[in-house]
């Protein structure tokens, strides 16, 4: 496709469980952005790949909380033991390498997750 | 520490008329300036930018004014449409890439 694509749209799971988020960036995009956007707020930062470069992991909020991505591509955002209070929309970005004039970040449509 | 702040969660406006969102931010190394427009279900889209060195950016009905020294920035619409109506985020950019968002404000652009 020619957007971002991230799956699963909707996740609900007990609390306690691992959850696994997954994002398709656009083909030829070398960074990848993680953030979430929980009720009533704005878009937090959690994670950023740029091509091989070690991961900017700064705004993880725990060590519950892990990606991985496969060279330029594929992207999984890990939650282990899941709280209530990660329920949150997950958004994935990807862009072109960093330097690009506008920094234009593209989003996918996000990942709802509810944790009961 | 809320670095980007959109202090209006919400506005009003007549169709026709100038929409004008707010943004302040704190701190000054900040090197781009964004505007992104989101609808329900749906992630957002880039809008307009500006970078530190300019204090004016306008794209069709769309104007991004930087004023530094206030460490302040606001989106204009001209003429506001009721497609205008979703919630605007500003975010500002450092070297690494990251985007700093603000909290948000709904637009609603009334027929």
């Amino acid at each position: 496709g020619a957007g971002v694509s991230q799956s699963p749209s909707n996740k609900v799971t007990e609390k306690g469980k691992d959850v696994e988020l997954r994002c398709d960036p656009i083909s030829g995009h070398t960074a990848l952005y993680w953030y979430r956007q929980r009720l009533g707020q704005g878009l937090e930062f959690l994670i950023y790949f740029q091509g091989n470069s070690a991961p900017d992991k700064s705004g993880l909020p725990s060590d519950r909380f892990s990606a991985e991505r496969t060279g330029e591509s594929v992207s999984t955002l890990t939650i282990q033991r899941t709280q209530q209070e990660d329920s949150a929309v997950y958004l994935c970005a990807s862009s072109l390498a960093w330097g690009a004039t506008y920094n234009e970040q593209f989003f996918g449509p996000g990942t709802r997750l509810t944790v009961l | 520490d809320q670095q980007v702040k959109q202090n209006s969660p919400s506005l009003s406006v007549q169709e026709g008329r100038i929409s004008i969102l707010n943004c302040d931010y704190t701190n000054s190394m900040f090197d781009y300036f964004l505007w992104y427009k989101k609808y329900p279900a749906e992630g957002p889209t880039f809008l307009i930018s500006i970078s530190s060195i300019k204090d004016k950016n306008e794209d069709g009905r769309f104007t991004v004014f930087l004023n530094k020294s206030a460490k302040h920035l606001s989106l204009h619409i001209v003429p506001s449409q009721p497609g205008d109506s979703a919630v605007y985020f500003c975010a500002a950019s450092k070297l690494s890439g990251k985007l700093i968002f603000g909290q948000g404000t709904t637009l609603q652009v009334k027929p």
